[in-house]
Formats: structure tokens, sequence, C-alpha cells
């Protein structure tokens, strides 16, 4: 089974430059979260989707940071423009779904190291 | 605010010796609890988890000791090996069905052959 796929791997862009990831989820995984990963630290929430709805974005730096996942399926990371603290993994992960009690598994990606310089 | 902390940052370990990654968390509303395994350059892997009416789980090689007395939680590893050189996170999980996770800072683990 395919796991989750993130691209690219690697980006290393300018600052003030846009740049944007893009994630593929587990088939059938209904929950679809985006994490950012400094060095040296566990991952931080950016938003959390179910299905096409962002339900979770209250970490997301909405002034240079969008996301969407359209069909509820793919997603992608946008940031606009990006600065020098930006430098970090970003991370994309899924889960079956998180409606109701309890916690789903969730299966994250390899992440996309931004270099912002 | 509240968050989730490690003691230590680096443990070294003799190939073959158990291995505890500790763990302090400070929000006693968190029902849930959760192990990863980093490994370089890939994502976080789910290791083990446990409920906060349990105080012990065990899986294959891996143990996680929950003590919410004084809210810690550890992760043992039995006959480390190689393969188990990585940085592990434990994680929170808060109640009431809302699936947000929040990582602890990591402890690198370095298995010494």
């Amino acid at each position: 089974e395919a796991g989750v796929v993130q691209s690219p791997r690697y980006k290393i862009i300018e600052k003030k430059q846009p740049v944007a990831f893009w994630c593929n989820p587990i088939s059938g995984h209904n929950t679809l979260y985006w994490y950012r990963q400094n060095l040296g630290q566990g991952p931080e929430l950016l938003i959390r989707y179910e299905n096409e709805e962002a339900v979770d974005d209250s970490q997301l730096p909405k002034d240079r940071f969008s996301a969407e996942r359209l069909k509820g399926v793919d997603s992608t990371l946008k940031i606009q423009p990006a600065e020098l603290g930006d430098s970090a993994v970003y991370l994309c992960a899924s889960s079956p779904s998180a409606a109701g009690e309890g916690y789903n598994e969730q299966f994250f990606g390899p992440g996309t190291r931004l270099t912002v310089l | 605010g509240e968050s989730v902390g490690l003691h230590l940052p680096t443990l070294s370990v003799q190939e073959g010796d158990n291995s505890i990654i500790n763990c302090a968390y400070s929000n006693s509303a968190s029902d849930y609890f959760i192990w990863y395994k980093q490994e370089s350059g890939k994502g976080p892997q789910f290791i083990i988890d446990i409920r906060s009416n349990m105080d012990k789980r065990q899986g294959q090689r891996v143990t996680v000791l929950l003590n919410k007395t004084v809210k810690h939680l550890s992760l043992q590893i039995a006959a480390t090996q190689p393969g188990d050189s990585a940085v592990y996170f434990c994680a929170e999980n808060r109640p009431g069905g809302y699936q947000k996770v929040t990582f602890g800072i990591g402890t690198k683990l370095q298995v010494i052959p």
C-alpha cells in the first residue's frame, strides 16, 4: 500500500518568493494534516482538513500561508511571500477519519525540506 | 502555556542494552499519548500508544509506561538495535474527539554497535 506522498522533497528559494508543496494522502483517508517541523523540534500543526473542509487552521499564519484541498483528496500548501524564518520541513499526514471519539493513527509523508535564502 | 517536553535531548545506548526515553507532559486533560520514531529524512512513524486509563502497554520490544500522578510518560526499548537509532517524540492528544496531537521536543537515540 502506498504511503503519503509529498513533493518536492527539497526546495530552495530566495526570500519573498512564493513556494508550494503538494501532498497525496493514503487512499481512503478523509483527514489530512499539514505540519511544520523546525530543526530539532517536534512537528507543529498548521492546518487539518476533514475531506475538503479546513476544520482547524488556528495555527496557520494566514497573512502568507494558504492551503487547499479542493476535491477532498490531494492538498497544496502555499507560502507567499516566503521569509527566512519559514525554513523548515513541511510534513503532510493523513488518517482514516477524525470524526467522533477516539484517535486515529496519523501516517506521515517524508516531508518537504524548505530552505529560504 | 501547557506543553509536552522531554528530559534528555540525546541518549546513547550500547547495542543489546535496554533504552528508556522519558517524557513529561503538563496537560492533565490529555487522554491519549503516542510515541513516534523519526529517522533522518523521514516523517514520524507511529510506534505505540496508550490511553490515560492504562498505566502500561507492551508491543514488540517496546513498552510504554504512563504515570498520571506525576504526568510522566516513558518508552522502553528492549535489546536496542542499530535500527532503533532515531529521534523519538512523545505526543499527547486532547480529549473529546478533537484530533489535535501536540508533539514534544524529541530525544535522539544513538545506538553504539
